[in-house]
């Protein structure tokens, strides 16, 4: 069965410093990696999704990540951290056995940046 | 934002009530996915509806149930509601069919059980 796991529950930047998520992944089949992000009170936003077609993906914001096979790992990664980004960050999985449409979520990455 | 909205914002029940919640997926999308989202927890996939019928569930008792409609909004209904049932619930659109599917979520509903 997929699973997602988030290796770390809370992650302290300053401004301006880089950000870095770590997430790995658990599929038997080709999968489809997204980052979601949740601001407190808002839905789910898309920051951006692996599709099989280049392994380092560029979203929203700033934010890429790299999908890496080898070590079943999608990290999620910004230069530079604004205070805008304080949010909860998930990692999720789905896989073409279910279809792509079932998602399997990781338990989430709190981002703090300090001023 | 997503064009997928949800009703109520905000509901407080009493444990063995009975609760439903609306879902209004994004034009085009003809399948609904429903999640719950306890506090400090990752979604988790309650059960997903397209052509009116569930397409897939999670670990989620009978006691959850939804129901599709043919404009694609989509309920779902939670019977003798228990305290642990406390959780954002989230409604997500998508086209059936579309290889690595995104997901567009709505803004969650609240749910208190006292």
């Amino acid at each position: 069965a997929q699973s997602v796991t988030q290796l770390d529950s809370h992650v302290s930047v300053s401004e301006g410093t880089p950000v870095l998520l770590r997430c790995n992944y658990s599929s038997s089949y080709s999968p489809s990696l997204f980052w979601y992000v949740q601001h407190p009170n808002k839905g789910l936003q898309l920051l951006l999704k692996y599709t099989s077609a280049a392994t380092l993906v560029k979203g929203i914001n700033g934010f890429e990540a790299e999908f890496k096979k080898s070590e079943t790992s999608f990290h999620l990664t910004k230069p530079s951290a604004h205070m805008s980004d304080a949010a909860e960050y998930f990692c999720v999985v789905s896989d073409r056995r279910e279809n792509f449409n079932k998602f399997y979520f990781g338990s989430g990455t709190k981002l703090n940046v300090k001023p | 934002e997503t064009g997928v909205t949800q009703s109520p914002t905000h509901l407080i029940k009493t444990r063995g009530q009975q609760v439903t919640l609306r879902c209004s997926s994004q034009s085009g999308h003809n399948t609904v996915s429903w999640y719950q989202q306890a506090l400090g927890q990752g979604p988790q996939f309650i059960f997903q509806y397209y052509r009116e019928e569930e397409n897939g569930r999670g670990n989620f008792p009978p006691r959850f149930s939804g129901l599709q409609f043919p404009n694609y909004s989509s309920e779902l209904n939670v019977n003798a509601l228990e305290l642990d049932d406390s959780a954002l619930y989230l409604c997500a659109s998508l086209k059936q069919g579309v290889v690595h599917n995104e997901q567009f979520f709505g803004p969650g509903t609240r749910l208190t059980v006292l």
